[in-house]
């Protein structure tokens, strides 16, 4: 498995409170991902990075973050939690070569209250 | 990216293939089409990929017709571990290597 872990795996919250959720990889992978998954949503991309400090906008990137100041790392950020941001998060990491073959961590799963 | 159809879910039976097929009729000529799946609360697999022609590896078998507007993959020997959502995904990928998911097919393998 690739060495990727999520941390938090479980989260509660209330609403207004920030909350970063990190991302660790030990693989020196390139591309790193965070998306969120709900029921009848699917998996959406929310922020993803192709470097270190390079990072762009996914498809739901309203009311989050995120930051890569090293290649192993990738934290997700939301600034004041919505209860419309309770969802499972998932972090992703890719090679360059092989940038198509994204190997997924175990997923966060948090609650806004 | 192209956008993909595929049906919401389907049966197959333990021990008989099972084909899963995808729609991708505005497919471009430098776009892939990739398969992922994701069995319940982990998170997604990749599986196979192809441009044009027909792959197979070790876990499935991808399908591309001639036109590339459609893909099938094939589980040649489904089991009960195979029960879950398959994702189809098109994508040239590019600098970002990014891929778009959408709703999937849901797979039911049936004893």
């Amino acid at each position: 498995d690739a060495g990727i872990t999520q941390s938090p795996r479980h989260k509660v919250t209330e609403t207004g409170t920030p909350v970063t959720l990190r991302c660790h990889q030990t693989e020196n992978h390139r591309y790193m991902y965070w998306y969120r998954q709900d029921p009848g949503h699917g998996l959406r991309l929310i922020h993803y990075s192709y470097g270190v400090k390079d990072t762009d906008k996914g498809e739901v990137s309203d009311g989050y973050s995120v930051s890569r100041s090293k290649t192993e790392d990738f934290l997700l950020t939301l600034e004041s939690a919505t209860s419309s941001q309770t969802s499972v998060y998932f972090c992703a990491i890719a090679g360059t070569e092989k940038f198509y073959e994204q190997y997924f961590g175990p997923g966060t799963r948090l609650t806004v209250t | 990216d192209a956008k993909t159809t595929q049906p919401p879910s389907m049966d197959c039976a333990e021990g008989r293939a099972a084909n899963l097929p995808c729609n991708h009729s505005t497919i471009s000529g430098n776009e892939y089409v990739y398969w992922y799946r994701q069995i319940h609360s982990q998170g997604p697999q990749y599986i196979i990929h192809g441009l044009k022609n027909n792959e197979t590896n070790e876990m499935a078998s991808l399908i591309i017709t001639e036109d590339r507007k459609s893909s099938t993959l094939i589980l040649p020997h489904a089991t009960l571990r195979d029960t879950a959502v398959y994702y189809c995904i098109v994508s040239s990928g590019g600098l970002t290597g990014k891929l778009i998911f959408g709703q999937g097919t849901t797979l039911q393998v049936k004893p």
